[in-house]
């Protein structure tokens, strides 16, 4: 299907485990972003990418780690889960020429 | 002062009211700025683009004071299905091609 997915759309782990949280887009916008949503904190940028191979810090990037080697994906590793980063996780991508971000359902992350 | 500030409310107004947001910024240089619904649990979209001149869509109109630096969101004539919550979206200081988003105005419209 066309469009920006998220897998896993839920995901249950345990503090210290490596997690992987997918994107995949299908436009080959060149942007690409991992946001964490909290309560109380709106929309926080973690990483983004400008193209392949591309990638950059954004307000809250401990912990992460990101990846594009093509750019219809953009994984988001978390090395090993806290209980601070349970939260609610968008990506989304845009391209070179627009203002618009276009996000994925978001993938919501529990760690216990 | 933060980049972009917003009321998180809950604003809770009656079907055909008029009801407006504001969001305040501290980068003075910004240029581009937006406006985004967010349903319950759901993922953001683009409302609106804000333009100099301001910018009107429908029941939507979005303004922009740089002397004041804030953005606002004025719906005319609520509708239940406004429900949500509208994110201010302003460039951040870090580069252009990054955005900040605000935390949120929750608008609840009740029959």
């Amino acid at each position: 299907d066309a469009g920006i997915t998220q897998s896993p759309r839920y995901k249950i782990t345990e503090t210290g485990r490596q997690v992987t949280l997918m994107c995949h887009q299908t436009w080959s916008h060149s942007y690409m972003f991992w946001y964490r949503q909290d309560l109380g904190h709106g929309l926080r940028l973690i990483y983004y990418s400008a193209a392949a191979d591309i990638t950059d810090k954004g307000e809250v990037p401990d912990g992460y780690v990101v990846s594009r080697s093509k750019t219809e994906n953009f994984p988001l590793t978390l090395e090993s889960a806290t209980r601070s980063q349970t939260s609610v996780y968008f990506c989304a991508s845009r391209n070179y020429r627009s203002e618009e971000a276009f996000f994925g359902q978001g993938t919501r992350l529990t760690v216990v | 002062r933060k980049e972009v500030e917003q009321d998180p409310g809950p604003f809770n107004v009656p079907e055909g009211a008029t009801v407006a947001f504001n969001c305040t910024y501290s980068n003075s240089a910004s240029q581009s700025f937006f406006w985004y619904r967010q349903d319950c649990r759901k993922e953001p979209k683009l409302l609106m683009s804000v333009y100099s001149s301001g910018n009107e869509d429908g029941r939507f109109t979005a303004q922009l004071n740089r002397a004041s630096q804030y953005i606002s969101l004025l719906i005319r004539d609520s509708k239940l299905s406004d429900s949500a919550t509208y994110l201010c979206v302003v460039p951040s200081s870090g580069g252009y091609q990054k955005v900040t988003f605000g935390i949120g105005t929750k608008l609840q419209v009740i029959p």
